[in-house]
């Protein structure tokens, strides 16, 4: 079956760094984004990576290794506005999306 | 990036109406547009996928009888809530892709059947 694994929640304090994990089983694979979810609002596009390796892009980075089924979102200089769900989505053989549960990050003065 | 619209905001309807509730592409042609239920803490819950000019195909579980899903245009997809129950309040979200491009989301819907 296909099944995207992360951590539930996590939290981490203001201005540190703290990486989220995501890993996959897709049948096929075509890439994985990673969406932020503020608190009743819709996803809004991070990252989408396909290759293997970094893609950074200001204070997000997003890396991935497709031998390892594995992927991370890591985000620096953490801002309180930065608490919110992260979503890890694989994209499988048919360009289907398979939803992570999330992983809800709490941000600490 | 792309753009879409998702109408009404937030409904309250009575038992037993319908809620219709409208996605739109607003700067590009969505060839496929998804739509989502997320009940509270829960993640996003894939309902059905909508292919312009077909019929929806709709994940097991979901009764197609009462989530109907018409995608008339390349820039329009309608999901009706008919014969609304409370426990069909939650949060719906459409999302619309070109081919195998990032998926762009409606801002949401939160309907609250009473």
């Amino acid at each position: 079956g296909q099944n995207i694994d992360q951590p539930t929640e996590m939290t981490a304090t203001e201005g540190a760094i703290v990486q989220i994990n995501c890993t996959y089983q897709t049948s096929g694979f075509n890439g994985l984004f990673w969406y932020q979810q503020h608190a009743g609002e819709a996803p809004t596009f991070l990252s989408y990576n396909v290759l293997d390796g970094l893609e950074e892009k200001g204070r997000f980075s997003s890396f991935l290794s497709r031998s390892k089924g594995y992927s991370y979102l890591l985000l620096k200089e953490l801002q309180m506005k930065d608490s919110a769900s992260y979503l890890c989505a694989g994209v499988d053989s048919n360009y289907q999306l398979i939803w992570g549960a999330g992983t809800k990050l709490i941000i600490k003065p | 990036g792309a753009v879409v619209s998702q109408h009404p905001s937030w409904v309250i309807c009575k038992s037993g109406t319908s809620v219709k509730i409208e996605c739109r592409s607003l700067d590009f042609q969505a060839t496929t547009m998804f739509w989502y239920r997320q009940f509270p803490k829960q993640s996003l819950m894939l309902m059905a996928t909508s292919n312009e000019g077909s019929k929806a195909t709709y994940e097991q579980g979901v009764e197609k009888d009462k989530f109907l899903i018409n995608h008339a245009s390349l820039t329009l997809s309608t999901l009706t809530v008919t014969s609304a129950h409370p426990e069909d309040s939650s949060f719906y979200i459409c999302s619309a892709r070109v081919r195998d491009t990032e998926a762009f989301f409606g801002q949401g819907t939160r309907l609250t059947v009473v």
